[in-house]
């Protein structure tokens, strides 16, 4: 899996955007670019995912660059309760016989009010 | 309600004990994993287990044991030769598709040593 780079910590006041970037400079052709989340004491949890289209769901929205070499993951009106360590990760598709799945130190967001 | 489930929420261990952490999933996925979080750090991979009666040592498997004798449980065992257990730890489980890989957490156990 190619590896990521994030800041180590983003603030965001309440009801703006938030945008947390991600470099993936040796992402190669077959591989996703995923996001995951982890509040406090919690277990992570999946937000988002895409290949080279930018993405949108119910939880942010996912902006690839055309040469894919980063991403901005971006929540549109951030509450207070989107504080936590964001995690982006670079996933080949080797036919799910990729099972080992790690994890960087992400980037805390922290939405002030 | 389909899920991880890891119990207990928290534990203690003594000096020279081993323990173990609950991990069961009603997922029906082949794939689970535990992790282990220290403060302010990333996930760093303990040990994963492709199918049943199959596992493989992640970057940290030493102090550590498992054993996967049924597909919806994973437990994780502390050994004594771990001589830095504190931690938060998590259990997963995955689902892959052609397009998509999602990885499901437990709330987690933080392991504390008395």
């Amino acid at each position: 899996d190619a590896k990521t780079t994030q800041p180590p910590s983003m603030d965001c006041a309440e009801g703006r955007a938030a945008n947390l970037p991600c470099n993936h400079s040796t992402i190669s052709g077959n591989e996703y670019v995923y996001w995951y989340r982890q509040i406090h004491s919690q277990g992570p949890q999946y937000i988002i995912h895409g290949l080279k289209n930018n993405e949108t769901n119910e939880m942010a929205s996912l902006i690839i660059t055309e040469d894919r070499k980063s991403s901005t993951l971006i929540l549109p009106h951030a509450t207070l309760r989107d504080t936590a360590v964001y995690y982006c990760i670079v996933r080949g598709n080797s036919g799910g016989s990729n099972y080992k799945l790690t994890f960087g130190k992400g980037t805390l967001l922290t939405v002030n009010p | 309600d389909g899920g991880i489930t890891q119990s207990p929420k928290y534990l203690f261990r003594k000096e020279g004990q081993n323990v173990t952490l609950s991990c069961e999933q009603n997922l029906n996925h082949d794939a689970m994993y535990w992790y282990r979080q220290d403060p302010g750090q990333g996930l760093r991979l303990i040990y994963y287990s492709q199918i049943v009666n199959d596992f493989q040592k992640g970057d940290i498997a030493e102090g550590y044991s498992v054993s996967r004798e049924k597909k919806e449980s994973f437990p994780l065992t502390v050994t004594s030769a771990q001589k830095n257990p504190t931690a938060f730890y998590l259990c997963a489980s995955r689902v892959w598709t052609a397009d998509n890989e999602k990885l499901f957490f437990g709330s987690g156990t933080q392991l504390s040593v008395l």
